[in-house]
């Protein structure tokens, strides 16, 4: 089965660079997409980005700018980088693997709670 | 983006009653997911592609729509459907997540 587990600091300052690692076991992250979401803490979720199988990306355009999403094919780890955090970046970080768009996210990591303050 | 309109934002039912909660999208969606998350847990997809039930979810849940309208019903209420469900879209980018229907026990 296949199973993903985020981990990363869970305290970032201001202005500064939101670093996670997505670590994936049961599979290989050359197949599929690798997404990361997060949850704010009044329950919205937002879709960030993935990156593809082939190593390719995808950033949700409202984060286009701070955002990187990238890989280690030989760790079977993927990762996550937000430039910039304000407390509004403040939020459960959840990585997610989709095998086909129309089957949705159907493995999700347990989530890692970010706090962004001074 | 497409916007997913969840209602109602709340709701209760008794032990089996039925429940049906809707998700609007802002346009036509090819397909619908749905999702339940309980406190202090990860989502858990629990039907995709508008009517699959996931692994595991009993045969009381049921998806259904098309277009701009979809939703999930629960035929006869148990005291663990009490959580709060997320529909999903990914017709077009990016993908989107309705706020949540958090349905409680009566």
């Amino acid at each position: 089965e296949v199973q993903l587990q985020e981990s990363g600091p869970s305290l970032v300052k201001p202005s500064q660079t939101l670093s996670l690692t997505c670590s994936v076991t049961g599979d290989s992250i050359t197949s599929g997409y690798w997404n990361w979401i997060r949850k704010f803490p009044g329950n919205k979720l937002e879709y960030m980005g993935y990156i593809s199988y082939s190593g390719s990306t995808y950033y949700n355009p409202s984060l286009k700018s701070r955002i990187s999403i990238t890989r280690d094919t030989s760790k079977n780890q993927y990762y996550l980088q937000l430039n910039s955090v304000t407390t509004e970046d403040t939020a459960t970080y959840y990585c997610a693997r989709v095998i086909l768009l129309r089957e949705g996210f159907a493995y999700w990591g347990q989530g890692t709670l970010v706090t962004v303050s001074a | 983006q497409i916007v997913l309109t969840q209602s109602p934002a709340i709701m209760s039912a008794s032990p089996g009653e039925k429940v049906t909660m809707t998700c609007s999208a802002s346009s036509s969606v090819s397909y619908m997911h749905w999702y339940q998350q309980k406190s202090g847990t990860s989502p858990k997809r629990w039907i995709y592609d508008t009517s699959k039930l996931a692994s595991g979810v009993p045969a009381r849940f049921s998806g259904s729509g098309s277009g701009t309208s979809y939703s999930l019903t629960i035929s006869s209420m148990e005291a663990e459907d009490a959580a709060t469900y997320y529909c999903q879209q990914w017709s077009s980018n990016p993908p989107t997540f309705g706020a949540g229907t958090k349905l409680e026990l009566k």
